[in-house]
């Protein structure tokens, strides 16, 4: 299976900062690579999808670059609402895989 | 709008099975891969498989092979996830997710609310 890392596992910023998540793959993926937001106690939500899609009514904030085995979320103007833990999950075929999460808290 | 309503929690015993269903609504139903993803308390969210509910084709995370099936029934709309020979670590909430589709590359878009499966003698 392809495994996915996450830097840093957790940070914490205070609102109006700028924050990047890293996410790496351990073979070539192409742009197969989406984000999630999971806050405590919900179900997860999808934020970018093919790398750098932004989802439907996600805050135009975040953002995804990334192809290959390296890709990035930023969070251009960090908000108290963006406490949660971000996943990468990679979709390239046959297994679909997580990263472990990298937890984002307000200073 | 779309939606996805998951059978609720369960308990079972080691060694057992359980059977999780999810229905959906809101669009064709044939249209979309369904996932399933699981995630322990306090851990990382962790893929399952597929089922293509048109063809019925699956296509399950290999640590899961042997012990997974996931069906459906078109005729009601809904998918179902099977684990057999229940573990203590199988105590996870089970989500199904409803493919974004297109040229999303299998993001998972539209979430049930999840199923707590709880394994305990």
């Amino acid at each position: 299976d392809i495994q996915m890392t996450q830097s840093p596992s957790s940070l914490s910023a205070a609102v109006g900062d700028r924050v990047t998540i890293t996410c790496r793959a351990s073979q070539s993926i192409s742009n197969n690579l989406s984000w999630y937001q999971q806050k405590p106690g919900k179900v997860p939500e999808l934020l970018i999808y093919a790398a750098s899609s932004l989802q439907s009514g996600v805050p135009s904030r975040i953002s995804g670059s990334g192809s290959e085995t390296d890709f990035t979320l930023t969070i251009s103007s960090l908000q108290p609402e963006d406490s949660a833990i971000y996943f990468c999950q990679q979709t390239y075929r046959p297994s679909f895989t997580f990263g472990p999460g990298t937890r984002v808290d307000i200073k | 709008q779309v939606q996805l309503v998951q059978s609720g929690a369960e308990v079972k015993k080691p060694g057992a099975s359980v059977k999780v269903s999810c229905k959906a609504s809101g669009y064709t139903f044939t249209d979309y891969y369904i996932h399933w993803v699981r995630q322990a308390p306090g851990q990382r969210l962790d893929w399952v498989g597929w089922i293509n509910p048109k063809s019925g084709d699956t296509n399950y995370a290999q640590r899961l092979q042997g012990r997974v099936t996931m069906t459906r029934d078109t005729s009601i709309s809904t998918a179902y996830l099977e684990l057999n020979r229940l573990r203590s670590d199988d105590t996870v909430v089970f989500y199904c997710v409803r493919d974004l589709g297109g040229n999303s590359g299998h993001a998972l878009a539209y979430w049930g609310q999840g199923t707590l499966v709880t394994v305990s003698s």
